[in-house]
């Protein structure tokens, strides 16, 4: 199926543990974002891509970095996970097209940090 | 103040009523505007784009936009349960996007 594939869906981490989030998208879409959500909250943006060889930092990038890797992908380090860092992670990738805008989310990843 | 407010909601219609949800917002440099569906547990949804003054209609959704006032409602006609769900204004400055805390939607038969 077309859209946004996030690797996992869940994780649990201890404080200190490193991880990446991987996520692809096959719409062929330029931009891209890495979003968390905490409970009874909006979406909050890490870090955003706005094209390939392009990042940059959103509202809440502090002990997060990213790759974009080409077009189709965009990854999430957390290099030393910390408690506060437990949410639920998305990401999703967009395009303008012709007046309108598309935009798909993948199913988010559930990380807990012990 | 948070740069997108929404009404926190719960907010309850019943069904074949037209709920009405509102988001202002404080970034004057702000171009576009989205609505975004989001059912517990599940991903949001875009459902709404609107970058210019006025209305927008798409089926039973419109969404208002006034830059002036710096102010964004949705607006659905003939509610069904299933649009019981979340509901997240999010604005956008090139690119860098920012989403209120949403207003949960209750639609009851």
């Amino acid at each position: 199926n077309a859209g946004v594939t996030q690797t996992p869906k869940f994780q649990v981490l201890k404080t200190g543990q490193s991880m990446t989030l991987q996520c692809a998208q096959d719409m062929n879409h330029n931009s891209m974002y890495w979003y968390r959500q905490d409970p009874g909250m909006g979406l909050r943006l890490i870090y955003y891509s706005a094209s390939e060889g392009t990042t940059d930092k959103g509202e809440v990038p502090n002990g997060y970095n990213v790759s974009r890797l080409n077009k189709r992908e965009f990854s999430l380090r957390l290099e030393s996970a910390a408690p506060s860092q437990t949410s639920v992670y998305f990401c999703a990738s967009s395009e303008r097209r012709a007046g309108s805008t598309e935009a798909f989310f993948g199913q988010g990843t559930r990380l807990t940090v012990v | 103040q948070k740069e997108v407010e929404q009404n926190s909601g719960p907010l309850s219609v019943p069904e074949g009523a037209i709920a009405s949800l509102n988001c202002t917002y404080s970034d004057r440099g702000s171009q576009s505007f989205f609505w975004y569906r989001q059912y517990s547990g599940k991903s949001p949804e875009l459902i709404m784009f609107i970058y210019s003054n006025g209305d927008k209609e798409d089926g039973r959704f419109t969404a208002q936009l006034n830059k002036a006032s710096q102010y964004v409602s949705l607006l659905i006609r003939d509610s069904q349960p299933s649009d019981s769900a979340t509901y997240l204004c999010a604005s956008d400055n090139a690119g860098k996007s920012t989403f209120g805390d949403g207003t949960t939607l209750t639609v009851k038969p």
